[in-house]
Parts: C-alpha cells; sequence; structure tokens
C-alpha cells in the first residue's frame, strides 16, 4: 500500500492564478481530510468528507473547494490564489472503522507571490 | 466546542534527560486523545492514543501518555530521550462516536534533543 499520496510537493502560484491539489488513498478508507499548517498554528481543517459524493465545510474554508467523485480521491481546488493561501498542506485519511487513526500524507508545500 | 492547548511552543532539553510535553483540552462530551509526531519535511504519524481503558497508553519508542480526566490533561512523557526524538509534537482530540471523527490539534510543541 502506497497509503496517502499527494501532488505535488512544491508549488510557487502568482496571485490570482488557480490549481488544484492531489490527494489520493490506496486503503479503501471513508473518511478524508485536508489540512493546512502555518508556523505556530498547528493544522487547521479545510474541508472533510464522510464518503463518495459527500463534503463538508471545516475550519477555514474560503477560496478554497472540494469534491470527492470516487473513494480513493480527494482533490483540493484552490481559486484566486492569494499570498494568505502560502501555507503546507495536508490530506488525511482515516478509514471509520473505529480505530480512529488518522494517516496523513507527506504535504504539498505552496506558496503564492 | 472542543479545543487544545499546548502551551510550551519550544522544550530544549539534553539528550538522556527525562522530558514532558503538555496538553490540555476542553470539552462538554466523551473525548478520544491524540499524540502525533511531525519530523521535519514530513508529514504527521500517529505516536499514541487514549480512546478508553487504561488512562496511561505507551508508544512503542518509549514515550508515553497519561489521560486525567478531572484535571483535562494528556501530556506526553518520555524518561530519557535521543536525538532523533527531535520533532515537533501535536496533541489532538475528536469527541467520541462523532459521525465526522474531525480532530482539533492543539498548536504544536517543538522538542529539540541537545546532545
Amino acid at each position: 500500500n502506497a497509503g496517502v499520496t499527494q501532488t505535488p510537493k512544491f508549488r510557487i502560484l502568482k496571485i490570482g492564478q488557480s490549481m488544484t491539489l492531489q490527494c489520493a488513498q490506496d486503503m479503501n478508507h471513508n473518511y478524508m481530510y485536508w489540512y493546512r499548517q502555518d508556523p505556530g498554528m498547528g493544522l487547521k481543517l479545510i474541508y472533510y468528507s464522510v464518503g463518495a459524493g459527500i463534503t463538508d465545510k471545516g475550519e477555514v474554508p474560503n477560496g478554497y473547494n472540494v469534491s470527492r467523485s470516487t473513494t480513493e480521491d480527494f482533490p483540493l481546488r484552490l481559486e484566486l490564489a492569494a499570498p494568505s493561501q502560502t501555507s503546507v498542506y495536508f490530506c488525511a485519511s482515516l478509514s471509520g472503522t473505529g480505530s480512529y487513526e488518522q494517516y496523513f500524507g507527506p504535504g504539498t508545500r505552496l506558496t503564492v507571490t | 466546542a472542543q479545543s487544545v492547548t499546548q502551551l510550551d511552543s519550544q522544550v530544549p532539553v539534553f539528550e538522556e534527560a527525562p522530558v514532558e510535553l503538555r496538553c490540555n483540552y476542553s470539552s462538554s462530551v466523551s473525548v478520544y486523545l491524540f499524540w502525533y509526531v511531525q519530523y521535519p519535511n514530513q508529514g504527521l504519524q500517529l505516536l499514541l492514543k487514549y480512546l478508553s481503558g487504561s488512562t496511561l497508553v505507551e508508544s512503542i519508542n518509549g514515550f508515553e501518555a497519561e489521560f486525567n480526566k478531572s484535571q483535562t490533561s494528556f501530556h506526553l512523557r518520555k524518561p530519557s530521550v535521543h536525538i532523533s526524538d527531535t520533532a515537533e509534537y501535536f496533541c489532538a482530540v475528536t469527541g467520541g462516536g462523532g459521525a465526522t471523527n474531525k480532530l482539533i490539534f492543539g498548536t504544536g510543541t517543538l522538542l529539540a534533543v541537545q546532545p
């Protein structure tokens, strides 16, 4: 199992550009999450999904969109990138069968200039 | 609403010394508690968790944490640290039995082990 994979690892965007951060998991997990990590702030939940076709907002959803058309994939879309979206983005998944452990991807470091 | 407080943003310690990383939480419902570790330029990995049962939980690499309901704490301890323990440690909480399994994270504590 590859676990949770994220692409790209690094990206530099200009203000106003758009991009999609990819996340995939091969563990057949129902739950998937997107977080952003800023220095000294811990991780903040952006969006989450409890299964294919079901998504909901987390704590800091503004400026982002998600979709979950399959169990495996959970892409995060940034529209009209802003400097405030400079961050490290982590995707995570959880099986939902009682272990409560979230498995994290390696992260995408995004800089908006 | 649930919240997690990690008062120490950075804890410097010498190799082979003991360490305690503090975590306090607030919640109106029963909780599950976690410690995650993040090594430089990597994602987070689960270190240990408390779901129910014994209030003292241990990891495979010598860390332990004790759930204290009366003090709403879940402090992480290790009796003797190694250079390789240098990392950022995050305490997290989720409401037991919640439908979304969302985690609330603390702001993290950087454990800096010096030779």
